[in-house]
């Protein structure tokens, strides 16, 4: 079957400019994950989705950062107002469930690049 | 602050022989940990966990080892293989967190033939 994909896979923009990034994850995973994956480092947690609601947005770094998943399958982050500082791989993951400890599927991920 | 750190950026070794990847937290509420390798342009992919009530666990090559009064962790690869080269990414999970995942920085694992 299919795997997690993440549209685009680069994006090029200017400062200033928003940005749309999509994930489409497996289907009949619950649980929806974005996180960020700057050079040289580990991903790092942005926010979790439990169906069609965030369970945790507590890793977006600010109010420029926003996720949406209206029908429990596909989410888009959304970033407004883009900062240099905003360059990375965003990357998707979804498992079958939040509660207890479920694999989490990653996909590709898309690079972003703010000049 | 770094909760999961990997200290070690890159590690070599020759095929046939051991890789030992460490991984260290701080954070007691960890209670699952799990590896993820990463070859370049793609996704990470999960390549073995351990709940923090078992002090190992392996699958294959592949044996991860907890020390949780030491909040350590460790992925022991034998035999090495070339296609093992890749960057493994040690990760950490709390219960009460929701399974949000904490990672750490990530070693470079390269197997010479």
């Amino acid at each position: 079957g299919a795997g997690v994909s993440q549209t685009p896979s680069n994006k090029v923009t200017e400062k200033g400019k928003y940005v749309e990034l999509r994930c489409d994850p497996i289907s009949g995973h619950t649980a929806l994950y974005w996180y960020r994956q700057s050079l040289g480092q580990g991903p790092e947690f942005l926010i979790y989705f439990q169906g069609t609601g965030a369970a945790d947005d507590s890793g977006l770094p600010n109010d420029r950062f926003f996720a949406v998943r209206p029908e429990g399958s596909v989410s888009t982050l959304k970033i407004q107002r883009t900062e240099r500082g905003d360059s990375a791989v965003y990357l998707c993951a979804s498992s079958l469930r939040v509660a207890g400890y479920n694999e989490q599927f990653f996909g590709p991920g898309t690079r972003l690049t703010v000049l | 602050d770094q909760q999961v750190k990997q200290n070690s950026p890159s590690l070599s070794v020759q095929e046939g022989r051991i890789s030992i990847l460490n991984c260290d937290y701080t954070n007691s509420m960890f209670d699952y940990f799990l590896w993820y390798k990463k070859y370049p342009a793609e996704g990470p992919t999960f390549l073995i966990s351990i709940s923090s009530i078992k002090d190992k666990n392996e699958d294959g090559r592949f044996t991860v080892f907890l020390n949780k009064s030491a909040k350590h962790l460790s992925l022991h690869i034998v035999p090495s293989q070339p296609g093992d080269s890749a960057v493994y990414f040690c990760a950490a999970s709390a219960l009460t967190s929701g399974s949000r995942l904490t990672f750490g920085e990530g070693t470079q694992l390269t197997v010479n033939p």
